[in-house]
């Protein structure tokens, strides 16, 4: 079965920098994409960016472009997500899911807190 | 920056039926894009109703339907029940800034 597994829970400081992994089984791997969202507590869902498993190739949100990276190990079947410059708005739920050519997600990883704290 | 705005809130009483807006802009509904909806109950990742506008992944119940039409788009429940009690976002790409958005979400109360 299609599963997205997501790294455990993170503390950081304000200016540091967070990898979050998500592995990916039960499909072929680079067949889809995997996008990475957020929700703050309380807050709506945003999409942070997208990978192109086959190239690498990805798409930012205007709001975290420069402040993340979106990278794959497809040997690994892992996607990564690297935040940098973390202030304590950055506090929420960060999901991986497995994304379609249209966009919709049909699978999404268990969500890893993370939480900017100083 | 582009939204996609959707009502706070709707409630209905069980067997009742409620439908949920999603309004966009000619950058990213009316542009063509697809709509698709998810469902999100507290503690637990989004999942999927409708995809591509109107068509529901395998085991979503015919209960839950989509529309679109023009800037617009609509997410319709019928036959309400207490599991359907939850928060329900859309999503679409919007050419203006060349990425996927959400909506702000809405909260259904099942009364």
């Amino acid at each position: 079965q299609v599963q997205l597994v997501q790294s455990g829970a993170e503390v950081k400081k304000p200016g540091a920098s967070v990898k979050l992994s998500c592995k990916a089984s039960g499909y072929t791997f680079n067949r889809y994409t995997i996008q990475w969202v957020r929700q703050a507590p309380g807050q709506r869902l945003e999409w942070l960016g997208w990978i192109n498993i086959v190239n690498g190739g990805t798409k930012y949100s205007q709001k975290f472009k420069g402040r993340v990276t979106i990278t794959r190990d497809t040997s690994a079947t892992t996607a990564y997500l690297d935040l940098r410059s973390l202030t304590f708005e950055d506090t929420a739920v960060f999901y991986c899911a497995r994304g379609t050519h249209t966009g919709w997600s049909d699978y999404w990883g268990q969500g890893t807190l993370v939480t900017v704290s100083s | 920056q582009s939204v996609l705005t959707q009502p706070p809130s709707v409630s209905g009483a069980p067997g009742q039926s409620v439908t949920i807006s999603c309004t966009g802009s000619s950058s990213n509904i009316g542009a063509g894009h697809s709509i698709h909806w998810y469902q999100q109950r507290p503690g637990i990742p989004p999942k999927a109703l409708i995809y591509d506008n109107f068509n529901r992944p395998s085991g979503v119940p015919d209960r839950f339907s989509g529309s679109k039409s023009g800037t617009s788009a609509s997410l319709a429940i019928t036959g309400l029940q207490a599991e359907d009690e939850a928060d329900y976002y859309c999503q679409s790409y919007d050419s203006s800034v060349s990425g996927w958005m959400f909506g702000g979400g809405t909260k259904l109360t099942v009364l």
